[in-house]
């Protein structure tokens, strides 16, 4: 079946606009992660949802970044008044419903660029 | 605070040879343990995990990993590496509660020389 996509693959910005990137994650999943990895790291969490709602936004890094996932499916990563900070590959993954595993499964990312 | 580490940013093997790429994890309680690998354009695919039992896992493409809960490690191993084998692998940790995060390690970079 279908993984999980994300959209656009890259996208180049410049400082101070707003970006939307967006996740499909795979059908029947219910939970949703967001992550970032920036050059030489690991991902480091984001956000995660379960369902419609932010189970945990602790990841965040301020109040620039938001995320929504309005019908417990798509959801979109918004970034307000970008930063060259920002540029990094913004991972989603996805999992099952509890009791059925907690294996995530990654998408391939987006790439920013804030010029 | 939890935390992962793996010491070796780069390692490069002949193919044929083993392979060993280590990994130790700070954590408050029993974790779940993983192992992903990254090609270059590629999402992040699971390797292997431990949750319980056995404390030597198979995973995917002839890898295994090795649990020691008295070193704090869990060192991912293969026997004989293939040149395809060459990507960047990940370890994490992540709570036994369902759906929470992971907490990754900064990574090896695997090369692999003929």
């Amino acid at each position: 079946g279908a993984g999980v996509s994300q959209t656009p693959s890259n996208k180049v910005t410049e400082k101070g606009k707003y970006v939307e990137l967006r996740c499909d994650p795979i059908s029947g999943h219910t939970a949703l992660y967001w992550y970032r990895q920036s050059l030489g790291q690991g991902p480091e969490f984001l956000i995660y949802f379960q369902g419609t709602g932010a189970a945990d936004d602790s990841g965040l890094p301020n109040d620039r970044f938001f995320a929504v996932r309005p019908e417990g499916s798509v959801s979109t990563l918004k970034i307000q008044r970008t930063e060259r900070g920002d540029s990094a590959v913004y991972l989603c993954a996805s999992s099952r419903a509890p009791g059925t595993g907690y294996e995530q499964y990654f998408g391939p990312g987006t790439r920013l660029t804030v010029t | 605070a939890q935390s992962v580490t793996q010491p070796d940013i780069h390692i490069t093997v002949s193919e044929g040879a083993s392979l060993e790429l280590r990994c130790n994890y700070s954590y408050g309680a029993t974790p779940y343990l993983f192992w992903y690998v990254q090609s270059p354009g590629q999402g992040l695919q699971l390797l292997l995990k431990y949750f319980s039992g056995d404390t030597l896992v198979q995973g995917i493409k002839g890898f295994e990993a090795e649990f020691k809960r008295s070193q704090s490690s869990f060192n991912l191993r293969k026997p004989s590496v293939h040149w395809s084998d060459a990507a960047e692998y990940f370890c994490a940790v992540g709570p036994m509660e369902y759906g929470n995060k992971l907490v990754f390690g900064a990574g090896t970079i695997l090369r692999v020389k003929s």
